[in-house]
């Protein structure tokens, strides 16, 4: 069966650091990929999407950007973090499929804190 | 993408009770998906919808694809204390992507 992790789980940074939150997906080849955000108490805003190894769409301008290095590895990262990055950030992926009907299953979940 | 309108924002149902939440576009959808969302956790798949008409269920929950393919609501039957979370819509037009609802928080008393 198909699992996906991301890590950190948590993670507490100051404002003007690095970040890079990891997602890795086993058991299915060649998922679509995705990068959410939660703000609290909202709903998911789509960040990234990946359909291959090198290709990552944005849904947002921001201060964040992801990388697919390989097949079932997608990372978000910030070379300078700002207060408003905090949130829940959840990694997710899909079948690649031509037509809809792409149901997207979540990971667990990185808070991050922005001090 | 689009924005669905999920209500109600939040509720407080009597265990026991049957409770509906449903959601609606102002665009069609060829996916209707449902989530719950513990606290500090990510959202769960509960119900996928494929086919305008469409009424699935998964245990006590069942969901519909309006046929319109604008809406979709879902019912929860005989509530129960771990129904707690947060509940969320998704629907997908023809790409990769979801639109989500901003979620439906539901509380039961005891």
């Amino acid at each position: 069966s198909q699992t996906i992790h991301q890590w950190p789980a948590t993670l507490v940074q100051p404002v003007g650091s690095p970040l890079s939150l990891e997602c890795t997906v086993e058991g299915t080849s060649n998922p679509n990929l995705y990068w959410y955000r939660q703000a609290a108490g909202r709903g998911l805003q789509l960040l990234f999407y990946s359909v291959g190894i090198g290709q990552i769409s944005s849904e947002v301008p921001q201060n964040l950007s992801a990388s697919r290095p390989q097949d079932r590895q997608f990372i978000l990262s910030s070379k300078k973090l700002l207060l408003s990055d905090s949130g829940f950030y959840l990694c997710a992926w899909s079948v690649r499929k031509v037509r809809s009907g792409n149901t997207i299953y979540f990971g667990e979940g990185s808070w991050l804190t922005v001090v | 993408g689009q924005q669905l309108n999920q209500s109600p924002q939040s509720m407080f149902i009597q265990e026991g009770e049957d409770v509906s939440m449903n959601c609606t576009s102002s665009s069609i959808f060829n996916t209707w998906l449902w989530y719950k969302q513990d606290p500090g956790e990510g959202p769960v798949l509960l119900i996928a919808l494929y086919k305008a008409g469409e009424l699935t269920s998964n245990g006590r929950l069942t969901a519909q694809f309006g046929i319109t393919r604008k809406d979709s609501f879902l019912n929860i039957s005989a509530s129960i204390p771990s129904d707690v979370g947060i509940y969320f819509c998704a629907g997908q037009l023809d790409d990769y992507k979801l639109s989500f609802g901003a979620g439906t928080t539901v509380t039961v008393r005891a």
